[in-house]
This record gives structure tokens, sequence and C-alpha cells, in this order.
């Protein structure tokens, strides 16, 4: 089945420094969705990419969507306290009916 | 407006018993779905419903029943409850399946003993 790995599993950083996740899929996807969990919180829908090659930003966040639509990133410049949580990557298909989650990214970020 | 409703947000069962978690959504949303989340293990979706009276399993089905009577609500039926079952429970919906915003609930943090 449709396998979507994320990496890395857990990143530090100070902050004011810039992070990025990786989102990898096993098969070629319709879309793509970034979500981030506050610790003790749900996951909270960011953006979604469809087309290949896209690029979105919102703020201080970039999302990329790869050509070949098997691959997405997220970047954080400069990050802030309140960036702290879990950043998941979910691959759609269409016609499979669902999307699949990648085990997410958790970010810490020391003052 | 509601969105995703989930109770209970705390359950602790004992080793055997069942019990149902309740999911109900008022967007009108056609697709459903349960997760369970364990720690360093992401998501994993367990049941998902495309539409009322359609459900189908994920990926850890095992120990798990679901029903979708309506469109509204979708709950998931612990039939003999296990340690292994210990976990935080995500109820999810959406406008249709296979990528489109996913609005997750509080979650229901069960424990089993």
């Amino acid at each position: 089945g449709q396998q979507v790995m994320q990496i890395p599993q857990y990143q530090h950083v100070q902050e004011g420094e810039d992070f990025t996740t990786y989102c990898n899929s096993s098969t070629t996807l319709s879309n793509i969705q970034w979500y981030k969990q506050r610790p003790g919180g749900h996951p909270v829908f960011l953006i979604q990419l469809v087309k290949s090659g896209e690029v979105k930003k919102q703020k201080r966040l970039t999302f990329q969507f790869g050509e070949a639509k098997k691959n997405s990133s997220l970047h954080i410049t400069a990050t802030q306290t309140t960036d702290v949580g879990t950043y998941f990557c979910a691959g759609g298909k269409t016609n499979a009916g669902k999307s699949t989650f990648g085990d997410g990214t958790t970010l810490t970020v020391k003052p | 407006n509601a969105g995703v409703t989930q109770t209970p947000k705390f359950q602790v069962l004992k080793t055997g018993q069942s019990m149902t978690l309740q999911c109900a959504q008022d967007m009108n949303h056609e697709y459903m779905s349960w997760y369970r989340q364990d720690p360093g293990m992401g998501l994993r979706l367990i049941h998902y419903s495309v539409g009322a009276g359609i459900t189908d399993q994920g990926e850890v089905p095992n120990g798990y029943n679901v029903s979708r009577s309506t469109t509204e609500d979708f709950p998931l039926r612990l039939l003999s409850a296990a340690p292994s079952q210990t976990s935080v429970y995500f109820c999810a919906s959406s406008y249709v399946a296979g990528g489109t915003e996913a609005f997750f609930g509080q979650g229901t943090r069960l424990t089993v003993v």
C-alpha cells in the first residue's frame, strides 16, 4: 500500500534558526496536505498543495510540492517558540478515497 | 461552529470492557475517519467512511468496529478493550475523501488497565 515517510522524526533548534521537514511518498500523489499539532492538541490544517512543482508561502512558512508529486517539504524561516509542535504531511489520492499521514516531525525551539 | 465533537475526552477502561467513542460533525462532510496516535507513531487510520451506510477498514482495524447510520455521526466501538489499545484517538471529517482539508476533533485519551 501507499507509504508516506517523513524526516527527520525530531528536530531541536535555537530560536531564530531555520527548520525543514521532508515528506516522501512511495507512489505519485494527487495532493498533499500539511498539519500542525501543538503539544496536547489535535492536528490543525495548514495548507494543501495540488500542482506539480507548486510553492506556497504563509508568512515564515514555505511549502513545496515536488515535480514528480512524490515529495514535499515545509521550511520555517527564523523559528519562534510558537512554532513548537509536530508537523504532519498527508498524501492524498483521490481515487483511493483517503489520505495517508506521515509519522510527523516534532520541532522543539530553545529560546 | 462546533466542527467535530468527540466524547469523552478521557476514559479509563479495564481489560475486556467494551465502550463506544462518539464523534459528530455539523459541517455536512461526507468523509469521516478514526485515527489512533501513539508516541512516535504518527496517526494510524483505523476505519473510515465515505458516506452514510459505507465504512471501510484502515491500516489498524482489529479490535474496533464502526457504523455510519447518519452523515453526522461516526462512532467507534471497542469490542473487548486491551492494554494495547491505550492511545489517543482522533476523529476527523472532510468534505470529500482523498485530499481536502481534514477537521479533527479534540481527541479522546484512552487508558486500558
